[in-house]
């Protein structure tokens, strides 16, 4: 079975600060991995993914994310925290193999404050 | 970028009516639409796929005869909630593959709809 688990239901860091939000996953298959970003009221955004590429995606405002197999993690990191980082953020997994996106399964979410 | 837009992005109404979501495609088509439901600081549950020119695709649990989807066209998929209480109050989110790279996994998001019931 394919699952995904966010370590971290809330991570505060100060701004100017590194960033860690963590994600392991369970996957039968190689997976799709992704990160999306929500802030208050607002859709999901994309900030990576990755695809069986390289294992280091870069993503946009500075994110990036490392795909480790043998640790089954893709946690998102960013070396310098900014106010506008505060938001809900998703560790998403699609078991490749899978026909249809329905089968993509949603972290619980990562909720990241940044303390001035 | 893909862009799906939603509408409205807010919407209240009295307990016993029905509302409907629409959830478009800008620049893109969308043979294939997502909806979910967040609780407040909960993930995305989905609750059904919609598909363009058939029936939509149901989650377990799901009242098919509560939540209405229609998906007439590529660009367009509406979920109506009808007879609306307050237990339906939450945000609905839509999203979207592009159209032949559903394989890849990347969905585009709405901007998602927040109904409350009164």
């Amino acid at each position: 079975a394919q699952s995904v688990t966010q370590l971290d239901s809330h991570v505060s860091v100060s701004e100017g600060t590194p960033v860690l939000l963590r994600c392991n996953y369970s996957s039968s298959y190689s997976p799709s991995l992704f990160w999306y970003v929500q802030h208050p009221n607002k859709g999901l955004q994309l900030l990576l993914k990755y695809t069986s590429a390289a294992t280091l995606v870069k993503g946009i405002n500075g994110f990036e994310a490392e795909f480790k197999k043998s640790e089954t993690s893709f946690h998102l990191t960013k070396p310098s925290a900014h106010m506008s980082d505060a938001a809900e953020y998703f560790c998403v997994v699609r078991p490749t193999g899978y026909s249809s996106a329905s089968k993509i399964i949603f972290g619980s979410g990562t909720r990241l404050s940044i303390r001035p | 970028g893909a862009v799906v837009s939603q509408h409205p992005s807010r919407v209240i109404c009295k307990s016993g009516t029905s509302v409907k979501i629409e959830c478009r495609s800008l620049d893109f088509q969308a043979t294939t639409m997502f909806w979910y439901r967040q609780f407040p600081k909960q993930s995305l549950m989905l609750m059904a796929t919609s598909n363009e020119g058939s029936k939509a695709t149901y989650e377990q649990g799901v009242e098919k005869d509560k939540f209405l989807i229609n998906h007439a066209s590529l660009t367009l998929s509406t979920l109506t909630v009808t007879s609306a209480h307050p237990e339906d109050s939450s945000f609905y989110i839509c999203s979207a593959p592009l159209r032949d790279r559903e394989h890849t996994g990347e969905l585009f998001f709405g901007e998602g709809s927040r109904l409350t019931v009164l």
